[in-house]
């Protein structure tokens, strides 16, 4: 079965510096999806950014990418330039498609980000 | 475009009582999925459904618990007999389809067992 692991349970930035999240996963797979999502006090699920695993060009959205290591399960994110908007929770996920026709998010158990002004 | 729509966002429910979520996805999603979150923890899955299909309950507990998606109107979670472990936050995702990595998750309900 899938596992995903996010080490940090709590991190802190400094406003307008930059931090990296941490998230390692197991699979047997060679296809499949990686995912942010941002949880914020208001509990609304947000994307944040996604990567497919074919990809070996690693995703950016704006101020956030990703550094994605396929051989060691890796996929990190990077916050560049942090805003006080960016504190939240930050869940990594896996996407896995079963062959009896089933799909699922697997989730690691989140990393508090605060940001200090 | 209004995304998924999840009601109640806060239930309270005395144990014994029975707790209905609904979930409505967004417009031509045809797919829904429920998660359940326990404090301090990340989503755990629950159930993937299409219209009026249970595609993979293997998340959900084996009893108490049933969800739906009609042909019309939105899924709904049922948990009867509440008690205090069902306590979490819920969340409903829908998507266009399987294999179709655009989820779009509601802001969950949260409930309460006294």
């Amino acid at each position: 079965a899938q596992t995903v692991t996010q080490s940090q349970p709590e991190m802190s930035v400094q406003e307008a510096e930059t931090v990296t999240l941490s998230c390692t996963y197991d699979t047997s797979e060679s296809d499949y999806y990686l995912f942010w999502y941002k949880q914020p006090p208001s509990r609304q699920m947000i994307l944040v950014i996604r990567q497919e695993a074919y990809k070996q060009q690693n995703a950016t959205e704006n101020r956030f990418s990703v550094n994605f290591q396929k051989a060691a399960k890796s996929f990190s994110l990077k916050i560049s330039d942090s805003q006080l908007g960016d504190a939240a929770m930050y869940f990594c996920a896996y996407r896995t498609l079963t062959q009896g026709g089933s799909e699922k998010l697997v989730f690691g158990k989140g990393t508090k980000l605060t940001v200090n002004p | 475009n209004a995304g998924v729509m999840q009601n109640p966002r806060h239930l309270v429910r005395r144990r014994g009582q029975e707790a209905r979520l609904r979930c409505s996805p967004v417009k031509g999603h045809s797919h829904v999925y429920w998660y359940r979150q326990l404090p301090e923890e990340g989503l755990k899955f629950m159930v993937y459904l299409q219209k009026e299909n249970i595609i993979d309950e293997s998340g959900m507990p084996k009893e108490r618990f049933s969800a739906e998606f009609p042909k019309e109107g939105p899924s709904i979670l049922r948990i009867q007999q509440v008690v205090r472990g069902d306590s979490a936050a819920y969340f409903c995702a829908s998507s266009l389809g399987r294999g179709h990595y655009g989820y779009t998750f509601g802001s969950g309900t949260r409930l309460t067992v006294v």
